[in-house]
């Protein structure tokens, strides 16, 4: 079974520019959530899609928003962004049936943003 | 509200030594909690999952860890090192928001494998 994979793997944009990124989760699942890893912060949960409808929000500024299509593909965006917006960006995906963070959450290798 | 502390951002042992990385979690029992490895330039890869169901977990590449509740700690072990296993550990537990549940990770434990 193919991985989740995600594009582009990396990315350079500056100030005030907006960012769209893509997630394909594993075939069946239909959870996908979004992660941002800095060095500073570590870890930061984004937000969480399933059957298309956003079920779980982090602590991000409205400039970060998402959506999911039918086929469970989910796509982050960032608008005008910032300097501090440069980091990993993470995918995970999920079977989605106990409910975000307690189903496994298998992960993609990410996209490396950089904001100039 | 539940979180998880590792401590230690970054621990050496030399190749052959026993590997243990600590993780602590905040308050009530959680249901499940997960340790994740990454290595460099790679996403998250589950190593392991706790579920209540045994205390004692094994995980993959000989990693294992044990639920104490006594002490609010889920430490992952490896009774040898190898090089390959140079990489970032995380800790992550669910905490529950909104209906739903959140994956909130630890801070990480950087390892590093000495020849």
């Amino acid at each position: 079974k193919a991985g989740v994979t995600q594009t582009p793997r990396y990315l350079i944009k500056t100030r005030g520019q907006q960012v769209t990124l893509s997630c394909s989760p594993i075939s069946g699942h239909r959870s996908v959530s979004w992660y941002q890893q800095t060095p500073g912060q570590g870890l930061q949960f984004l937000f969480e899609y399933f059957s298309e409808t956003q079920r779980n929000k982090g602590n991000f500024p409205g400039r970060f928003s998402g959506r999911q299509f039918s086929n469970s593909r989910s796509e982050m965006n960032v608008s005008t962004l910032e300097l501090g917006d440069s980091a990993l960006y993470l995918c995970a995906s999920s079977l989605g049936v106990a409910g975000g963070g307690t189903d496994t959450q298998y992960f993609g290798p990410g996209t490396r943003l950089t904001v100039l | 509200a539940q979180s998880v502390t590792q401590l230690g951002s970054h621990v050496s042992v030399s190749e052959g030594a026993l590997v243990l990385l600590r993780c602590n979690y905040s308050s009530s029992v959680p249901p499940y909690l997960f340790w994740y490895v990454q290595y460099p330039n790679q996403g998250l890869q589950l190593l392991l999952k706790y579920t209540s169901a045994a205390t004692l977990v094994k995980g993959i590449n000989g990693f294992e860890a044990e639920f104490k509740k006594s002490e609010t700690s889920f430490h992952l072990t490896k009774p040898s090192a190898h090089m390959s296993d140079a990489a970032e550990y995380f800790c992550a537990v669910p905490v529950p928001r909104a209906g739903s549940y959140q994956l909130t990770f630890g801070k990480g434990t950087k390892l590093s494998v000495i020849p």
